[in-house]
């Protein structure tokens, strides 16, 4: 089975600096898809970016970038400029590409996840 | 387009009632998959929908239950409601089957169990 761990609890950046968060998984699949979630306080959870598993170039989506280390089975988030919109849960999400409906864990696997806060 | 819609957004239950939760799929969208989400265990998948059948099924017990209708709009049935069933139920839908398509997430509905 697959697993999605992430070992940061709790973050916290001051305003317009950056902040990494951590992910690493585990598969014995080659060909899957990797995202980040995020969820703000009382409010619907959102698709930062993903990342396909064959791509070796990391995805970028304005200030959110990834580090997506195949081999270490590594996935970090990268939040530049940070702002206050973005404190918010944090979640590492794994998919298979090759089991269409993924068995009991489900399409998507979560981490535990991160909860980023941000400063003025 | 609008986005996936959960009814209701609060509910407030008693040990032993049942509930129903409902969950209205973007338009043109097939597949609804539902989780619930609890401070403690996180995110777990519950089941999957597509075209009515169910796909998935995540490791709950037989209390909870859901189904889909031609409309793409899905219900979730718990029965017999214990506290530990006080989570956030979260509804997500993709356009297609399987690996493909993101998932995009409803609201939430928050139950609630005293």
């Amino acid at each position: 089975a697959q697993t999605v761990t992430q070992s940061q609890p709790e973050m916290s950046v001051q305003e317009a600096e950056t902040v990494t968060l951590s992910c690493t998984y585990d598969t014995s699949e080659s060909d899957y898809y990797l995202f980040w979630y995020k969820q703000p306080p009382s409010r619907q959870m959102i698709l930062v970016i993903r990342q396909e598993a064959y791509k070796q170039q990391n995805a970028t989506e304005n200030r959110f970038s990834v580090n997506f280390q195949k081999a270490a089975k590594s996935f970090s988030l990268k939040i530049s400029d940070s702002q206050l919109g973005d404190a918010a849960m944090y979640f590492c999400a794994y998919r298979s590409a090759s089991r269409p409906f993924g068995g009991s864990q489900g399409n998507l696997i979560f981490g535990k996840g991160t909860k980023l806060s941000v400063k003025p | 387009k609008a986005g996936v819609t959960q009814t209701p957004r609060y509910l407030i239950k008693t040990r032993g009632q049942q509930v129903t939760l409902s969950c209205s799929p973007i338009s043109g969208h097939r597949s609804v998959s539902w989780y619930q989400q609890t401070p403690g265990q996180g995110l777990q998948f519950l089941f999957e929908y597509f075209s009515e059948t169910q796909r998935n099924k995540g490791n709950f017990p037989g209390r909870f239950s859901g189904r889909q209708f031609s409309n793409s709009r899905s219900e979730m049935n718990v029965s017999t409601l214990e506290l530990g069933d006080s989570a956030l139920y979260l509804c997500a839908s993709s356009s297609t089957r399987g690996t493909q398509g993101e998932q995009f997430f409803g609201p939430g509905t928050r139950l609630t169990v005293l």
